[in-house]
């Protein structure tokens, strides 16, 4: 099945860790993005990725670092500097990266603080 | 820059009704309009989309009108199912900025049975 692959679904991380979130695609997508999702909020863009070895920082880019080496691999790093990471991260595809396209989502992964 | 508002924020219907649930949007040279449903532990998942050159589109019981002068965009769910019970967000695409497609807030519709 063609799809999205976030993992894990739930994550902890302890104060002034790091912590990487996986993404993989095998939709032949070229564009990828990464969302934070609050209770009662809508997402919010942290980075996307139009093509490989090149990503923007979307709205709320402080405290996250992304990586595109690979076509089908959209990796987001969570670091010491963002202070308030408990949050539900999506993670999506689309052909291409002009918005003009449908977005497909993974499930997700619940980051909590221990 | 470009801003969507979703109204309301709930929303509850008898299964049997229709649901309408209403987004504007500022930016007038959006021109891609999804919609995506999410229910509770999952991704959202696209359920209809509309582009600016058309006024309606329907797929069996879920429409999207966009009314270009007015700047703001509807999902209509006619016949609801307690299935239909989720949160649904709208989308606007924004051509300035850094993000390529705005969300609203979100609805969490309930159909009661």
């Amino acid at each position: 099945d063609g799809g999205i692959t976030q993992s894990p679904k739930y994550l902890f991380r302890k104060e002034g860790q790091n912590v990487t979130l996986s993404c993989e695609q095998n939709l032949n997508h070229d564009a990828m993005y990464w969302y934070r999702q609050d209770p009662g909020q809508g997402l919010r863009l942290i980075y996307y990725s139009q093509i490989v070895n090149d990503f923007q920082k979307g709205d709320i880019a402080e405290g996250y670092s992304v990586s595109r080496e690979k076509k089908e691999s959209f990796p987001l790093t969570v670091t010491s500097a963002q202070k308030n990471p408990t949050a539900f991260y999506l993670c999506a595809s689309s052909i291409d990266g002009t918005g003009n396209q449908p977005q497909h989502f993974g499930d997700g992964t619940r980051l909590s603080i221990l | 820059g470009e801003n969507v508002e979703q109204h309301p924020s709930t929303l509850s219907v008898q299964e049997g009704d229709s649901a309408v649930i209403k987004c504007t949007y500022s930016d007038s040279a959006s021109n891609y309009f999804p919609w995506y449903k999410q229910e509770l532990g999952k991704g959202p998942q696209l359920i209809i989309d509309i582009r600016s050159n058309v006024g309606e589109k329907k797929d069996q019981r879920i429409a999207v009108t966009l009314n270009k002068t007015a700047k703001h965009f509807s999902l209509h769910i006619t016949e609801t199912q307690p299935e239909d019970s989720a949160v649904y967000f709208c989308a606007a695409t924004r051509n300035s900025g850094n993000t390529p497609l705005v969300f609203g807030k979100g609805t969490r519709l309930s159909v009661i049975a």
